[in-house]
């Protein structure tokens, strides 16, 4: 079976730093991605993980273990835009063609 | 280079009816995936087309059916229309092939049925 846990909500203010994560049981694995979604829009691409270890890009981070079915979303100096979900998702290949399997998403909201 | 679009935005109806939801995918993207998008279940895979063929499925019953023609534009139709289908359907295009395994979402059609 496939299952990905992570965190329903969190609350952080303007400028600290948050690190969002996310566990995962599944088959197939072959890769972890990190979308954001605003209320109300699409899901948009924030990061990419396959290999273990720190992906950095700009304010963003994303971290991955296989061996420990983990990964982060790490967000610093946070901005009120910021506020947002972030969905985990695992890139399943058990039936030879990629589908993304999604968490139920962490909503986050920014505090001035 | 535009975005996945997706038709209608919104869409009211009511049980028992059916309706047909269309996707177009960035050009050059051949594989098309559609998603449901509830409060309580989070985005669900529902299936995948590549090729006109669909490729991969989720587990929703066969109510749920979708097609891709040559030009890589993608329809998804629920029949028999229930309460509990009334969600977010989201489709994404991705490139096959290079390093990019990305997918790119469209906005997304609103379905209410009452």
């Amino acid at each position: 079976g496939q299952n990905i846990d992570q965190p329903t909500e969190m609350t952080a203010t303007e400028g600290a730093i948050v690190q969002i994560n996310c566990t995962y049981q599944t088959s197939g694995f072959n890769g972890l991605f990190w979308y954001q979604q605003h209320a109300g829009e699409a899901p948009t691409f924030l990061s990419y993980n396959v290999l273990d270890g720190l992906e950095e890009k700009g304010r963003f981070s994303s971290f991955l273990s296989r061996s420990k079915g983990y990964s982060y979303l790490l967000l610093k100096e946070l901005q009120m835009k910021d506020s947002a979900s972030y969905l985990c998702a695992v890139r399943d290949l058990s039936t030879g063609f990629q589908k993304l399997v999604f968490g139920t998403g962490t909503r986050l909201l920014v505090s001035p | 280079k535009a975005g996945v679009t997706q038709t209608p935005r919104y869409l009211i109806k009511t049980r028992g009816q059916q309706v047909t939801l269309s996707c177009s995918p960035i050009s050059g993207h051949r594989s098309v995936s559609w998603y449901q998008q509830t409060p309580g279940q989070g985005l669900q895979f529902l299936f995948e087309y590549f090729s006109e063929t669909q490729r991969n499925k989720g587990n929703f019953p066969g109510r749920f059916s979708g097609r891709q023609f040559s030009n890589s534009r993608s329809e998804m139709n629920v029949s028999t229309l229930e309460l509990g289908d009334s969600a977010l359907y989201l489709c994404a295009s991705r490139k096959i092939g290079g390093l990019g395994n990305e997918q790119f979402f469209g906005p997304g059609t609103r379905l209410t049925v009452l």
